[in-house]
């Protein structure tokens, strides 16, 4: 079972603001990172880190954490961004790397 | 520009091997922090091994350690993954990711390439 877990589906309305959740013991000591995956393509990160995105990474995504969960914020929803969405981060001891089941994100 | 490109999947039996490669341009390998995730058919990533910059450090999930190997190839900037043993549970997508720099986040990914195990 995954120490990390995210509510697998999640809508939102075209425009309006949507937050994914990342819960876990361990993202109390470790930052997360949030990938979006769409059908048929590899992952690409949008959010790590104390709420840092990498470049091309529109500004409507961010990121925050608090206690053992961590969260990714798309304000401003776009078609576009329907997709998987996973956390990551470590595992409590720090010697393996853990994903969240993953949300499936849609955009009404 | 990081460039990933694994090959070497294909259909195996159970208790059968494959060698997986990625061939990286753009970068130095040898000077990454690189790991292999993979993801079975209509479900989630699974981190599978790690391998550090200085190649000192290596990690294995649980479900492979023993079974697969990571390695590289210096000389021909490349990434491998040995698998043996291959069980049904080992069918996925395998792909080849670089790390930030700073070794914190998965940043470059290949496109893939596809393990099926199968009698």
């Amino acid at each position: 079972s995954s120490e990390l877990t995210q509510d697998p589906v999640v809508s939102v309305a075209l425009g309006q603001t949507v937050t994914i959740t990342c819960q876990g013991d361990s993202l109390r000591t470790f930052y997360v990172s949030w990938y979006q995956q769409k059908p048929g393509q590899a992952p690409v990160l949008v959010v790590y880190g104390e709420n840092r995105r990498p470049s091309g990474i529109p500004d409507r995504f961010s990121g925050s954490r608090s206690g053992n969960t961590a969260s990714l914020t798309i304000t401003g929803a776009q078609a576009e961004d329907e997709a998987d969405y996973y956390c990551n981060s470590r595992n409590s001891g720090g010697s393996h790397w853990v994903f969240a089941g993953g949300t499936k994100l849609t955009v009404l | 520009q990081v460039q990933l490109v694994e090959s070497g999947g294909g259909l195996v039996k159970p208790g059968g091997s494959l060698r997986l490669s990625c061939a990286a341009s753009g970068f130095t390998l040898s000077d990454s922090y690189m790991s292999w995730i993979r993801q079975a058919p209509g479900k989630g990533l699974e981190w599978v091994s790690y391998i550090s910059s200085s190649g000192r450090t290596i990690y294995y999930a649980d479900s492979v350690r023993g079974r697969f190997t990571i390695s590289r190839d210096s000389a021909k900037n490349s990434l491998h993954l040995q698998m043996n043993s291959l069980r049904v549970e080992d069918a996925a997508v395998y792909y080849c990711v670089k790390w930030q720099d700073d070794g914190a986040n998965l940043k470059d990914w290949g496109q893939g390439t596809l393990v099926t195990v199968s009698s």
